[in-house]
């Protein structure tokens, strides 16, 4: 059982946007701002899309956004596209563990 | 860059050991805290283990306290996962990644994200 809770599943279709949520307590995503998502195809390696909450890597596209409220962060995809079917894994710096934690995971379904 | 490539997995009896490897390139691997991460066929993504800078400091997930070490060779640009005692429960795919960090208000170093991962490779404990 994860310490952050997602969903397991959320979809839509090719030019809306979603919203995943990761929710966590006050040790962790509600005390800081150490949040971050990762992107994971299929038989393929996770890949960092958000970090520190709301900063993007150079090379992510601008469709994905993060944000945060209170214990609850959020990964925002816009103008939804085939190839954003893939899970999605939050992480976040927790006080009260020396071990890193990750979300159980969300399954986006593009329709 | 940067690169990360995992090696050494494959089908291993219970109670049995393996090392898998990560070969680092692209970056100066001395300088970053390097970790491994699980993923159990189907199932989410589990940290492992993480080592520092020059090997001084490890830590590790409590199923796997006392059964796996984790170390590296900044010689070769090279980072280890050595596993013991190995578990049906331990077959998964295991990723390599690097963690950028931050040290907080103990003077602890913590984990901000993993910004670079490797492949992986995968580890089946069967009979």
């Amino acid at each position: 059982q994860s310490v952050l809770t997602q969903p397991a599943s959320v979809s839509g279709s090719p030019g809306q946007s979603i919203t995943i949520s990761c929710t966590g307590t006050s040790s962790d995503i509600g005390g800081y701002n150490y949040v971050s998502w990762y992107q994971q195809h299929p038989g393929k390696a996770p890949k960092l899309i958000i970090y520190d909450v709301s900063n993007r890597p150079s090379a992510v596209f601008n469709r994905f956004s993060g944000s945060k409220s209170g214990n609850t962060a959020s990964l925002t995809i816009s103008g939804l596209q085939a190839e954003d079917d893939a899970d999605y894994y939050c992480s976040s710096y927790t006080s009260s563990s020396t071990l890193e934690v990750f979300g159980g995971g969300t399954k986006v379904t593009v329709l | 860059e940067g690169q990360l490539e995992e090696s050494g997995g494959g089908l291993v009896q219970p109670g049995g050991s393996l090392r898998v490897s990560c070969a680092a390139s692209g970056f100066t691997f001395s300088n970053d805290w390097m970790h491994w991460v699980r993923q159990a066929p189907g199932k989410g993504l589990v940290w492992v283990s993480r080592i520092n800078y020059d090997g001084s400091i490890t830590g590790y997930a409590d199923s796997v306290k006392g059964r796996f070490t984790i170390s590296r060779d900044n010689a070769k640009n090279t980072l280890y996962l050595q596993m013991n005692s190995l578990r049906a429960e331990d077959t998964a795919v295991y990723y390599c990644a690097r963690g950028i960090g931050f040290y907080d208000s103990t003077g602890y170093h913590s984990t901000r994200f993993f910004d670079l991962w490797g492949r992986g490779t995968l580890v089946t404990v069967s009979s």
